[in-house]
């Protein structure tokens, strides 16, 4: 069964930074495109970040460029993204996906809240 | 980026009935590989999102075939056969054919 878990989440500040982590098991992690995807309280979803199987391309939403990581351990079938800068509207849950190739994401985790707030 | 806009925002339906939203994007959403890579989400309150339907009409494993998708180019359409109670949520569509990958803003569907 595949599985995703999400951990790292808290509240930070303005300007604070948090690592995210996401868990993987029950398939070939190293095989696949894995994503963020976010989603602030009553709003819609966002793509974030995505990264390829051997973490040697990465793509990001324009929002989060050059204050997002997003990286891979595929020893310890994991993901991360790293977030600097936080600002208010990076608050929302953080989603970690496997990629599906364009057809979106078809395993999801169950999510790890981000609060910015002073 | 393209804009995905679905329409209507909330859609209110009667057990049995019908229901249909609407999706259209800012640009075709047709890829160099032929495919069109638009896809249906579906979010039950307090869950994370559920893919319904990809390239368009391609329903997932599990989805009831009640759920079914169409369109092309720009304008596509998820149409509910006969809503259920279970069906209540919010449905997002998304493209994935150019980057970055976008989502409408979502439709909520409840029951009247």
């Amino acid at each position: 069964e595949v599985q995703l878990m999400e951990s790292g989440g808290g509240l930070v500040q303005p300007g604070g930074s948090l690592r995210l982590s996401c868990a993987a098991s029950g398939f070939a992690f190293s095989g696949y495109w894995m994503s963020w995807v976010r989603q602030a309280a009553g709003k819609g979803l966002e793509w974030v970040a995505n990264i390829n199987q051997d973490g040697s391309e990465k793509h990001y939403v324009d929002s989060v460029k050059g204050r997002f990581t997003i990286s891979r351990d595929n020893a310890k079938n994991s993901l991360f993204l790293q977030v600097n800068s936080l600002r208010a509207e990076d608050t929302a849950v953080y989603y970690c996906a496997r990629d599906a190739a364009g057809s979106g994401w078809f395993y999801w985790g169950q999510g790890t809240l981000v609060t910015v707030s002073s | 980026d393209v804009v995905m806009t679905q329409s209507p925002l909330s859609l209110p339906v009667t057990l049995g009935q019908p229901a249909s939203i609407s999706c259209r994007s800012s640009q075709s959403l047709v890829y160099s590989d032929g495919n069109t890579y638009l896809t249906w989400f579906q979010q039950r309150p307090g869950q994370s999102p559920r893919r319904l339907l990809y390239k368009v009409s391609n329903r997932d494993s599990g989805v009831p075939d009640r759920f079914s998708g169409s369109g092309s180019g720009t304008d596509f359409t998820l149409k509910i056969s006969r809503v259920e109670a279970e069906d209540v949520g919010v449905y997002y569509c998304m493209q994935g054919t150019h980057w970055p990958h976008t989502f409408g803003q979502g439709t909520k569907l409840e029951i009247k």
